[in-house]
């Protein structure tokens, strides 16, 4: 099963809406990332927050963590039609070397 | 391009056939991974290399699938005897060391396979 599961699976907005996609799982992890995949090929990586870090902020990116909710969630504001892809997030799980990956949320910005 | 490569882009073979698929890191990263993904869903871990240590074989889904890194650098994933199940994406991915998954991971642009 997938340690992680982006809420919602599917999302459309307009240009300049914001977008916020959530992320949970189940066990502990060292860290927490989220990536863009465009048109089912190669994943982008966006982002990475620690287990001990509760915010972090990129550019129009922002993503939080609540490791007592074991959720994540990122934010992108201002959103622009070239934002519109798939974004996964995937964990790093103590002892565990290779990343976790849930199953998407694709996001449509509609220009 | 110092990214990291994978070819064939595409790959149509018949059931029953054997595949090879290569990936070539970035230059210096240690750690490299192979990932699958069918349509429409996240991705799947298959195995995982880190410099000289045995590699993760975890998650590789039956003995049909192996793979080998040469030299620290370029890894060859081959399916054996390819089953119409097997058809999806594989993604190869690099990073610096990859202890506790604390690096980004760089992704190539993946293979396509089809299997008819």
């Amino acid at each position: 099963s997938q340690q992680g599961e982006e809420d919602p699976q599917a999302l459309s907005i307009q240009e300049g809406e914001n977008a916020t996609m959530n992320c949970s799982y189940k066990t502990s992890i060292n860290n927490l990332q989220w990536y863009r995949q465009n048109s089912g090929r190669g994943l982008v990586h966006l982002i990475l927050i620690r287990s001990n870090e509760r915010e972090k902020h990129s550019g129009r990116l922002r993503v939080t963590l609540d490791t007592s909710k074991k959720s994540s969630s990122l934010l992108i504001t201002a959103s622009r039609a070239a934002d519109t892809a798939s974004y996964f997030c995937a964990t790093a799980i103590t002892g565990r070397r290779a990343l976790t990956f849930g199953s998407g949320t694709r996001l449509q910005v509609q220009p | 391009g110092a990214g990291v490569s994978q070819s064939p882009s595409n790959k149509v073979t018949e059931k029953g056939k054997d595949v090879e698929l290569r990936c070539d890191p970035i230059s210096g990263h240690t750690a490299l991974y192979w990932y699958r993904q069918s349509l429409g869903q996240g991705l799947e871990f298959l195995i995982y290399f880190q410099g000289n240590s045995a590699p993760d074989k975890s998650g590789l889904p039956s003995d049909r699938f192996s793979a080998e890194r040469t030299g620290g650098s370029v890894s060859t994933l081959t399916i054996q005897r390819t089953q119409q199940e097997d058809s999806a994406v594989y993604l190869c991915a690099s990073s610096l060391v990859g202890s506790q998954g604390n690096y980004e991971q760089y992704f190539g642009p993946g293979t396509r396979l089809t299997v008819t």
